[in-house]
């Protein structure tokens, strides 16, 4: 099974901050990986796919990277409206398709 | 935006069975992969499965967690997909999600499945 890691597990940031969430893949999954966003209540939401494509609807600050094992999920002006939980999941061919643990973006 | 509904879940006795519908007003949903993911109170979303489409031969795939003790279906005529969960264990408690696509573009509230006796 092909496992996904992310860091940082916490992120602490000032709105209007630059940040970075790492993605990696135990082995190569191309550039199929998607990117979330996850807040209490509310459905979980598709920020990115296919590692780098915008979802329709998502904020142009967010942006994604990375082809093979290392992806990384980038918020150009962090937004109050930003703090959330963020998980990648891979959806390559090999079977079961996997989330990373989540990085959970909080105020600092 | 909700494109999906979920409904059946609640609570349910350990070694029960319960079944999860998911409803879909995406006039495509039968040219869509469905998948199940699930939360867990506290833990991280868990990918559970998915079926393909009828014409990639609606064949299933599912998490080693649940193989075996779940099983999806889909009815495309009504644009329903089915989480068959059996067997259920207090580890399945959780908010269940089904969603559309390789890349899960559609989304539900998700339906709250607590197993406890």
């Amino acid at each position: 099974d092909i496992q996904v890691t992310q860091s940082p597990s916490t992120l602490s940031a000032y709105v209007g901050d630059r940040v970075t969430i790492t993605c990696r893949a135990s082995q190569s999954i191309s550039n199929l990986l998607a990117w979330y966003q996850l807040k209490p209540g509310k459905a979980p939401k598709l920020l990115i796919f296919d590692a780098s494509k915008l979802e329709s609807g998502a904020p142009s600050r967010f942006s994604g990277s990375g082809s093979g094992t290392e992806f990384t999920l980038t918020i150009s002006s962090l937004q109050t409206d930003d703090f959330a939980t963020y998980y990648c999941q891979q959806y390559s061919s090999y079977c079961p398709w996997t989330f990373g643990p989540g990085t959970r973006v909080e105020i600092k | 935006e909700v494109d999906l509904v979920e409904s059946g879940g609640g609570l349910v006795q350990p070694g029960r069975s319960l079944r999860l519908s998911c409803e879909d007003y995406e006039f495509t949903f039968g040219n869509y992969i469905i998948n199940w993911v699930r939360q867990a109170p506290g833990e991280g979303l868990e990918w559970l499965g998915f079926i393909r489409s009828k014409t990639d031969g609606g064949t299933t795939e599912y998490a080693a967690s649940v193989k075996g003790r779940f099983a999806i279906s889909r009815d495309d005529s009504r644009r329903i997909a089915y989480l068959q969960m059996n067997s259920l264990k207090a580890e399945d408690t959780g908010m269940y999600y089904c969603t559309r696509g390789h890349y899960s573009s559609g989304w539900g509230q998700g339906a709250l499945v607590t197993v406890s006796s």
